[in-house]
Formats: C-alpha cells, structure tokens, sequence
C-alpha cells in the first residue's frame, strides 16, 4: 500500500503571496489532517477532513483553508502569506478515528520571504 | 485548550544508557500515541495506547500510559545512535483530533 505523499517538498513564496500544497493520503484511509510544524516544536492542528467535509479545525485565522477531494486527497490553501506562515506543513491520514494513529506525508517546507 | 509537556525537552547520553522522557497533561486522553520524527520526515508512530495502566513492549522501548490517563512516558533500554530524533507524545482528547506535545529531541552519543 502507498504511503502519504505531499507535494511540493519545498516551496518558496513572498509575503502577500497565496500558496497551495497537496497531499494524496494512504490507501483506505477516509480521514487528513493539517498540521503546522515550526522549528523545534510540535505540530499544531490546523484542520482536518473527513467525506469531504471540515470536520474540526484548530486556531489558525481564515486564510487557511482547504479541501478534500472524492478520492480522499486533500489541499491546504494559504491566502495572504506572512512571515510567521514559514513552516513545515505536514499532513496525516487515517481511518475515521484518531485513536489509532495517523499516517504522515514527509511534508511541505514552505518559506516566506 | 488541552495542552501536553514533554521532558526533558532535550536529552543526550551515551549509547548503551537507558533513559526516559515523559508526556504530561491536565486532562483525561481518549488515547495516547508516541512519534518519533527524524530530521526532513513526517512523524511515524511508534505505538498507540488507550487503556490507563496499559504497558506496550517494542525492543527496547517501552511504553506506559498512566492509571488516570493523563500521563505517558517512554523508556529506552540501552539507547543505540539509531535511537536519535524528536519522540513526540499525540494525545486525543474524545474530539478527533490529535494534540502535540512540544517533543522531547533525544542525541544518542557512540
């Protein structure tokens, strides 16, 4: 079975820009998450969906946004970007609950100058 | 907001110690899981735990969640340099999501 996969791996855009990075999620799974990982700490929730629908999200202000798509893949979106959106940009899927741990794609480094 | 500590936040020893790092949280987990992420790569879970008092073996590392369900810790048994990277704790809190720790970044020396 295929593992999560996130492209690009890296990505350099300028503050203002908007930015979209994708993710295809492990076979089987109906479930990705959005995560934001600043250097040296750990992920921060950002949103996650399930059939296609938000179904949570964590305290990142509108400008990120996304979608998931019939066959279970899933973009983030990033309106207006800023400094502080440098990151790496992971995304995780799974099957219905987390309680029994998600998969996660290498991620997207993404940087704003 | 549920919030997790991990510590130490940063640990080194020689190869061959055993060490244990910790997960701590003021609310009750639904369930527990511990990652381990290397440098460039996306978290791999290491284990999954649910029931309080459970205790899960893999090799050298062993995991235990506590009675009340509201501590972790992991414990390394002579460490070896493969062992090197950032061990995070993940717990869900009953509302399908995961909440990090902030990691516990562990050096192996040889």
């Amino acid at each position: 079975e295929t593992g999560v996969t996130q492209s690009p791996t890296h990505l350099i855009k300028t503050r203002g820009q908007q930015v979209t990075l994708r993710c295809s999620s492990q076979s089987g799974h109906n479930t990705v998450s959005w995560y934001q990982q600043a250097l040296g700490q750990g992920p921060q929730f950002i949103f996650q969906y399930y059939r296609e629908e938000e179904n949570g999200r964590g305290n990142f202000p509108p400008r990120f946004s996304g979608l998931q798509f019939p066959n279970y893949s899933s973009e983030l979106n990033v309106n207006a970007l800023e400094l502080d959106d440098s990151a790496l940009y992971l995304c995780a899927s799974s099957y219905g609950t987390a309680n029994y741990g998600y998969t996660f794609g290498s991620g997207t480094r993404l940087t704003v100058v | 907001t549920q919030l997790l500590e991990q510590s130490p936040q940063f640990l080194s020893i020689q190869e061959g110690e055993n060490l244990t790092v910790y997960c701590n949280s003021s609310s009750v987990f639904s369930s527990l899981q511990w990652y381990r992420q290397e440098p460039g790569e996306g978290p791999v879970l290491l284990v999954t735990v649910v029931t309080g008092g459970e205790v899960k073996k893999l090799k050298r590392l062993t995991f235990q969640f506590g009675d009340a369900r509201k501590d972790s810790s992991l414990h390394i048994t002579a460490a070896q340099p493969g062992d090197t990277g950032l061990y995070l704790c993940a717990g869900n809190f009953g509302n399908e999501k995961l909440t990090f720790g902030t990691g516990t970044r562990l050096t192996i020396i040889p």
